[in-house]
Parts: structure tokens; C-alpha cells; sequence
């Protein structure tokens, strides 16, 4: 059970826009910030989005996140077939004192 | 360019032991704060432990305080994970990462490419 919630599946059909939410709680998301982690299958995770909704500058600007409160979106638009595969999100927890993940997500795109 | 090379992967009994080892390259490693960073087959991303630029800060996941110790040679640029009373549920593949300085948030934005423990009989 992984101590942020975030859906475990997605999907949207090319050139659309999808949204990956992720839940924590008071300790984490709510003051700390986000990020974002896309796993391409059999390689390592790379950094996507960070300090909520900051992307490394290799990252396409079809990527964006945002939070607000307790929960953290990741939005991905003009979806495009190499987006499918798995996406994370993380944030620090100041009662564990220590970082936490989101379960993943796997993004389907039709 | 940044490397992260982890080695020290392989089978091992449970209750035994293993030492990993990270070589970091292409930047000031003992300007950075560094992670352990699992993840289990077909399952998603588990945070290990830290350890911050000087070594006098380190956290644990709960999962392995206790049996696991973190630890890094500056001047060799290497990190370490000594993994101690191994179990059937540790095995994953461990990535060395490193923590992006000076932003909010502690994000992880160098990654190794991992190597594989198996715990088992």
C-alpha cells in the first residue's frame, strides 16, 4: 500500500490531453512539493516534473503538473504513442522522514 | 555528463548479507545529497534510505531500519548500501540516485540503471 494514491491505469487516444492525479496527505503533498517520474519499460525512471509543476529542460512542454491542498495532477497533452508507460509521483513526508511514491500509473494510449 | 554505476547485485540466502556500491561521475559528488531507490519485479518504486553531501544527515525507510546502512566516500565518489539480515520481500532492483541541490521538494533527477538482488533459498 503506498502511502500516496494514484490511479492504476489511464488512458486517451492520441493528440488528446490526459490527467494522472495522485493523493497524499498533510505530512506530504500538502507541504512539500511534488514531482513527477516517467519509467519507460526496462530503464531506469527519469525525472519529469519538479517542484509541482518545473520540468527539466529535456522535458517536451506537453508535460505540466499542479497541486493543490492534499493532492498533485500530472497533465500530459497532444498525447503521443511513445507516452505510453508508467508514471510516478513523489513527494517528501516529514513524519516518515523520507521520500514517498505514488503506486503508478500505467498510461494506455489507443 | 553524469554517470551513476551501481554494482554489488546478485543472490543471496535470506539472512545473508550484501554491499552494493555506487560509482558517481561527471559532477561534484560531495556537493550532492544522494538515495537508494528500489523497486521490486513488476511492482512500482520504493525509497530506501538517504544520506546527505557530508554524511551526517541519513534516513531509513522502515522497511529496512535496522538491517540496512547507507554510507558514501567522498573522495572515492562512491556511495554505499550495506544490506544486512536480507529477506525474500528485499529483493528488487536497487537504482543509486542522485537529489537535485537547491530546488524544493528533494526530486531525484539522476538515476543508475540499477542492479538486481535476489533474495533467495
Amino acid at each position: 500500500q503506498s502511502v500516496l494514491t494514484q490511479p492504476p491505469s489511464a488512458s486517451g487516444t492520441p493528440g488528446q490531453r490526459v490527467t494522472i492525479s495522485c493523493s497524499g496527505s498533510s505530512s506530504n503533498i500538502g507541504s512539500h512539493a511534488v514531482n513527477w517520474y516517467q519509467q519507460l519499460p526496462g530503464t531506469a525512471p527519469r525525472l519529469l516534473i519538479y517542484s509541482n509543476n518545473q520540468r527539466p529542460s529535456e522535458v517536451p512542454d506537453r508535460f505540466s503538473g499542479s497541486k493543490s491542498g492534499t493532492s498533485a495532477s500530472l497533465a500530459i497533452s497532444g498525447l503521443q504513442s511513445e507516452d505510453e508507460t508508467d508514471y510516478y509521483c513523489a513527494a517528501w513526508d516529514g513524519s516518515l522522514n523520507g521520500q514517498v511514491f505514488g503506486g503508478g500509473t500505467k498510461l494506455t494510449v489507443l | 555528463e553524469v554517470q551513476l554505476v551501481e554494482s554489488g547485485g546478485g543472490l543471496v540466502q535470506p539472512g545473508g548479507s550484501l554491499r552494493l556500491s555506487c560509482a558517481a561521475s561527471g559532477f561534484i559528488f560531495s556537493s550532492y545529497e544522494m538515495n537508494w531507490v528500489r523497486q521490486a519485479p513488476g511492482k512500482g518504486l520504493e525509497w530506501v534510505s538517504y544520506i546527505s553531501s557530508s554524511g551526517n544527515a541519513i534516513y531509513y525507510a522502515d522497511s529496512v531500519k535496522g538491517r540496512f546502512t547507507i554510507s558514501r566516500d567522498n573522495a572515492k565518489n562512491s556511495l554505499y548500501l550495506q544490506m544486512n539480515s536480507l529477506r525474500a520481500a528485499d529483493t528488487a532492483v536497487y537504482f543509486c540516485v542522485r537529489e537535485r541541490v537547491a530546488v524544493s521538494g528533494a526530486p531525484l533527477d539522476y538515476w543508475g540503471q540499477g542492479t538486481l538482488v535476489t533474495v533467495s533459498s
